[in-house]
């Protein structure tokens, strides 16, 4: 089992509805990190979240950390969100090592 | 956050040739990490690249195979030696930034191996 698990794996979604996609840790963490890449390979970082919730524009990140879960919400999913939407988990303090999830491949039909 | 300038962006290569990929970052950060992600999988780290000392290398992954340099804070290289079908990837550099809250990745280095 991976230590970090993201579901769907695949999304595909209509312009303007709201988007979902979710991230499970079965480690330790000090930090969880949202991450966007496009087609091209390069990344951008959304967040990084050590508790509660955090909002960007139409991007909104929450965390549980007794649950081991994170979430990342799109409200008014535009074509331009996509990407492979990829959560990372920093174990071990600051300084650790991160761990990548598979990513969340997302589609946004106008 | 730091502005990190990767090249090349693409290249196709041949079997057993070898190609450096090259990262230069706009302030001086201490540690550099160079990442290799296969086709459709997550983020594998190879190694972490200090300055002033040899990089530590992540199990499976060898410094005969993937030879790195740090020569000052703001740079580094990663040679991906001998190169086979099997390391057509997509290679990243990445700095962590004093603050640690922002992950900076390099635009990405797609290699294909024919």
């Amino acid at each position: 089992k991976n230590e970090v698990e993201q579901s769907p794996q695949n999304l595909t979604a209509q312009e303007g509805e709201f988007i979902t996609i979710n991230c499970s840790y079965s480690v330790g963490i000090s930090a969880l990190h949202w991450l966007q890449q496009h087609p091209g390979g390069g990344i951008v970082s959304l967040f990084m979240l050590s508790s509660g919730k955090k909002k960007h524009g139409r991007l909104i990140a929450t965390i549980n950390i007794q649950e081991k879960h994170s979430s990342l919400h799109i409200t008014a999913s535009h074509p331009r969100d996509s990407a492979v939407y990829i959560c990372a988990v920093r174990s071990g303090g600051s300084q650790g090592n991160l761990i990548f999830g598979k990513g969340t491949k997302l589609s946004v039909k106008p | 956050s730091a502005v990190i300038s990767q090249k090349p962006s693409r290249d196709i290569c041949q079997r057993g040739t070898s190609l450096t990929i090259q990262c230069q970052v706009d302030s001086q950060v201490t540690m550099m990490f160079w990442y290799r992600q296969q086709p459709g999988q997550s983020l594998t780290l190879i190694a972490t690249a200090n300055q002033g000392s040899e990089a530590t290398y992540e199990s499976g992954f060898v410094i005969d195979k993937f030879p790195i340099s740090r020569p000052n804070l703001t740079f580094s290289t990663l040679t991906v030696s001998n190169m086979s079908p099997e390391d057509s990837s997509i290679y990243l550099c990445s700095v962590l930034p004093a603050t640690a809250n922002v992950l900076t990745f390099g635009a990405g280095s797609r290699l294909t191996v024919l």
